[in-house]
């Protein structure tokens, strides 16, 4: 499965837009890229998942370029409740449904 | 509503001594997975169950066991818990073992070994 690498930590204010970004270089063509989010003291929470080009949902936007070896996550206008640890995961839809999950980002999200 | 369901949230047991953790769905899923949390660290996966098909990861130690007697419920045994074994056990699902399929999660059992 393809490793990915995050920003171990990022800071934001109330409002402001949060992107993430992640590196998977070795992505392969059958890859999916999915973003989970946890809480402190919970299990981990599906955010959005993507193929190329450009997914959003009611909670985020995910931007792909064409050559899928990188990824960010777009979280608008967060606020305290957003403070959490934001995984990227890539996988193949045709392997098993293993999440190898990478180091995360915690994200803090400051009034 | 639907959902994961891990009991107990909290367990204390002593270095040793056999310890089980549920999980229960009301899902409906095919598949249950067991993760292992340490501290700071991601989720780690010790092994899934496909129906009653047992799929262990390479690196899962002998010491952890599961079973699954029904679609509903699976259990987690660690047979001799060690000081190393405290961590947050996570169970999730999903309808089938594909990384597109989304994984339900629980809110974990927090394992502390004494």
């Amino acid at each position: 499965l393809a490793k990915t690498t995050q920003p171990i930590s990022m800071d934001s204010y109330e409002g402001q837009e949060v992107n993430i970004t992640c590196s998977h270089n070795n992505i392969a063509t059958n890859d999916y890229i999915t973003w989970y989010q946890q809480f402190p003291s919970q299990g981990p929470r599906f955010i959005i998942q993507g193929y190329k080009t450009k997914v959003t949902n009611e909670v985020a936007s995910l931007f792909i370029p064409a050559d899928r070896k990188s990824s960010t996550l777009s979280l608008p206008r967060v606020s305290l409740s957003d403070t959490a640890v934001y995984y990227c995961l890539v996988g193949d839809w045709s392997n098993t449904g293993k999440l190898i999950f990478g180091q995360g980002t915690t994200l803090q999200v400051k009034p | 509503d639907a959902m994961v369901i891990q009991n107990p949230r909290y367990q204390v047991t002593q270095f040793g001594k056999p310890v089980t953790l549920s999980c229960s769905q009301t899902l409906n899923h095919n598949v249950m997975y067991w993760y292992q949390q340490k501290s700071s660290q991601a989720p780690k996966l010790l092994f899934h169950y496909y129906d009653k098909d047992f799929n262990n990861e390479a690196d899962t130690p002998d010491n952890f066991q599961s079973r699954r007697p029904n679609t509903s419920f699976c259990f987690l045994d660690i047979r001799s818990p060690g000081l190393g074994d405290a961590a947050m056990y996570l169970c999730a699902t999903s309808r089938v073992v594909t990384p597109t399929d989304t994984q339900y999660f629980g809110p974990g059992t927090r394992l502390t070994v004494l």
